[in-house]
């Protein structure tokens, strides 16, 4: 099915340790972002492409690295996790820098132990 | 910077009836995009409606329609003959402006619906 894979679905990662979010869209989409959701207070940007090469800082960057590997995938890093990185991450993908199509993945559940 | 702000963290509906789920933003653009967005259980993020800002009618798809008051900063959601299936938090989102692509979203409505 055509749309936004977004790997692992569920992690569980002890302090200090890293892993990488993988995220991959088939829609030839040129822009790509990286979204966390906390309970009460919705999703906040963390990183955003809007182009391939190009990658730039959201609301909440701290803590996290991201590459445009190409125009299909788009990570996310946590190099030292910490438990206040326990969140679920959304990848999404729109067509370019606009307000139409964007089309989000399921979602990953990461806890910080 | 922008700002979404909905102010009803829960609300709850008959099924059949009608609820309107509120949000205000703050921008000073005049060219963007609102969103509602529905997230059921499953976390997967379901757009419902899309509004542009330049357009004074307000957006509407089959039982859900907005009452978008660009003066006053305010886009609410209206769910008509509310169904069971409709149960999940609803999100608010803005795009546009010099942050055209990045999507502002509100901090979330969980909508109940008793049958």
């Amino acid at each position: 099915n055509a749309g936004v894979t977004q790997t692992p679905k569920f992690q569980v990662l002890k302090t200090g340790q890293s892993m990488t979010l993988q995220c991959a869209q088939d829609m030839n989409h040129n822009s790509m972002y990286w979204y966390r959701q906390d309970p009460g207070m919705g999703l906040r940007l963390i990183y955003y492409s809007a182009s391939e090469g190009t990658t730039d800082k959201g609301e909440v960057p701290n803590g996290y690295n991201v590459s445009r590997l190409n125009k299909r995938e788009f990570s996310l890093r946590l190099e030292s996790a910490a438990p206040s990185q326990t969140s679920v991450y959304f990848c999404a993908s729109s067509p370019s820098v606009g307000g139409r199509g964007y089309t989000f993945g399921s979602g990953t559940r990461l806890t910080v132990v | 910077a922008q700002t979404v702000t909905q102010s009803q963290p829960e609300m709850s509906v008959q099924e059949a009836e009608t609820v309107t789920l509120s949000c205000t933003y703050d921008t000073s653009e005049s060219d963007y995009y609102l969103f509602w967005y529905k997230q059921p259980p499953s976390r997967q993020m379901i757009l419902v409606i899309r509004q542009e800002a330049y357009k004074q009618q307000n957006a509407t798809e089959n039982r859900f329609s907005v009452n978008f008051q660009k003066a006053a900063k305010s886009f609410s959601l209206k769910i008509s003959d509310s169904q069971l299936g409709d149960a999940a938090m609803y999100f608010c989102a803005y795009a546009g402006g010099t942050s055209y692509g990045k999507l502002t979203f509100g901090q979330g409505t969980i909508l109940t619906v008793h049958p």
